[in-house]
């Protein structure tokens, strides 16, 4: 089945560590995302990539990293200086080009304990 | 109805009704629109998409109208069913001027609430 996957579902963080989120899209997509949802918010950029090997910052980039290293695959790094991570976390990939739409993952939550 | 930015509205209906969710986009050179629909706890999916060169567009029992004068864009569901309620988030696209990446804006939703 073609598709975009995240991994894990749910994920507990201590605070002070650093977290990896896995997106993984077998769609042969160009260009991947990574969002922020608060509860009753609607989604905030965090990154997004166009192409392998490059990425670009969104609005609220500060405290998170990726990488782009396979077509496949943009990992989101919550490291321990985004103050506030707990949140529902999206990833998205669509076809280069003004007219398609993006395919979500179905999301990891993650709550620092 | 919602607007690009502002909190987040609720829209409650009886099953069978038609639903009108709406939304004010921010930018008038924005050229493609999106209309997602998210359940609680999943990623958003896609409904209906419409280009800045139309007016309305019809899916399956899914309407969307755009009105480019007032920057409003709609999204008309027939006969709502309990499956309907969801949280339903319009996107707008804008076509860089100068090239560079496409980045779809979304607003903060709208709660659709269909009782049986």
């Amino acid at each position: 089945d073609g598709g975009i996957t995240q991994s894990p579902k749910y994920l507990f963080r201590k605070e002070g560590q650093n977290v990896t989120l896995s997106c993984e899209q077998n769609l042969n997509h160009d260009a991947m995302y990574w969002y922020r949802q608060d509860p009753g918010q609607g989604l905030r950029l965090i990154y997004y990539s166009q192409i392998v090997n490059d990425f670009q910052k969104g609005d609220i980039a500060e405290g998170y990293s990726v990488s782009r290293e396979k077509k496949e695959s943009f990992p989101l790094t919550v490291t321990s200086a985004q103050k506030n991570p707990t949140a529902f976390y999206l990833c998205a990939s669509r076809f280069s080009g003004l007219y398609n739409e993006q395919f979500f993952g179905p999301g990891t939550r993650l709550t620092v304990l | 109805g919602e607007s690009v930015g502002l909190h987040l509205p609720t829209l409650s209906v009886q099953e069978g009704d038609n639903s009108i969710i709406n939304c004010a986009y921010s930018n008038s050179a924005s050229d493609y629109f999106i209309w997602y629909k998210q359940e609680s706890g999943k990623g958003p999916q896609f409904i209906i998409d419409i280009r800045s060169n139309m007016d309305k567009r019809q899916g399956q029992r899914v309407t969307v109208l755009l009105n480019k004068t007032v920057k409003h864009l709609s999204l008309q569901i027939a006969a709502t069913q309990p499956g309907d309620s969801a949280v339903y988030f319009c996107a707008e696209t804008i076509r860089p001027p100068s090239g560079g990446s496409y980045i779809p804006t979304f607003g903060r939703g709208t709660s659709l609430i269909v009782h049986p």
